[in-house]
């Protein structure tokens, strides 16, 4: 069964103060890994899309790595602004079709 | 460009009842895709479309159902609501299918 496990459920960081956030997953048939932001009452924002091992993409930041197994989303420096959910999703291909698998998050607090 | 829309943005309804939702793809995308989110759960696949045909469909009872208008703009119905079925329910749009879904702001149904 397709599964993605996200840790730390939640984050409080001080702001300044890196950290990283952990997606492992057990898939078949992976197409792509994504990375989305969640604000409260709103729809899930796109961040980042890795595709193989050793890829990294970059945003302001924010930066997304991919092994074999896991992903990191690495929070350099954080700003307030930066507390959301932040959530893990892999995309199956199931017979020519797609599926984004989620995590269940991991919520990030960051106080000023 | 206008974004995924998705309306109403939220809904009251007792249960036994049946409510329609939907939503506006971003222009030039086919594939439209539904997830249900709860606080338990978190986000579930519950099916995709693509050019009016259903590709691809999660594990939910058949009481959740679909359907996508040559303009690519998809409806998704739950007849006979429970309780449980409470929920954010999230569409996501992209190209094609395998390609970066965008997620709407999601319709907050609550089934009294």
């Amino acid at each position: 069964e397709d599964q993605v496990t996200q840790s730390p459920e939640a984050l409080r960081l001080q702001e300044g103060e890196s950290s990283s956030l952990n997606c492992s997953y057990t898939v078949s048939g992976l197409r792509g890994l994504f990375w989305y932001r969640q604000d409260p009452g709103k729809g899930p924002e796109f961040l980042f899309t890795l595709y193989s091992a050793g890829e990294e993409k970059e945003k302001e930041r924010l930066k997304a790595t991919l092994t074999k197994k896991e992903s990191f989303l690495h929070i350099t420096a954080p700003k307030p602004e930066d507390s959301a959910t932040y959530l893990c999703a892999v995309q199956v291909e199931d017979q020519g079709a797609q599926k984004l698998v989620f995590g269940q998050g991991t919520r990030l607090t960051i106080n000023p | 460009k206008a974004g995924v829309t998705q309306t109403p943005r939220y809904l009251i309804k007792t249960r036994g009842q049946q409510v329609t939702l939907s939503c506006s793809p971003i222009s030039g995308h086919r594939s439209v895709s539904w997830y249900q989110q709860t606080p338990g759960q978190g986000l579930q696949f519950l099916f995709e479309y693509f050019s009016e045909t259903q590709r691809n469909k999660g594990n939910f009872p058949g009481r959740f159902s679909g359907r996508q208008f040559s303009n690519s703009r998809s409806e998704m119905n739950v007849s006979t609501l429970e309780l449980g079925d409470s929920a954010l329910y999230l569409c996501a749009s992209s190209l094609g299918t395998l390609n970066i879904q965008y997620f709407g702001a999601g319709t907050r149904l609550s089934v009294l």
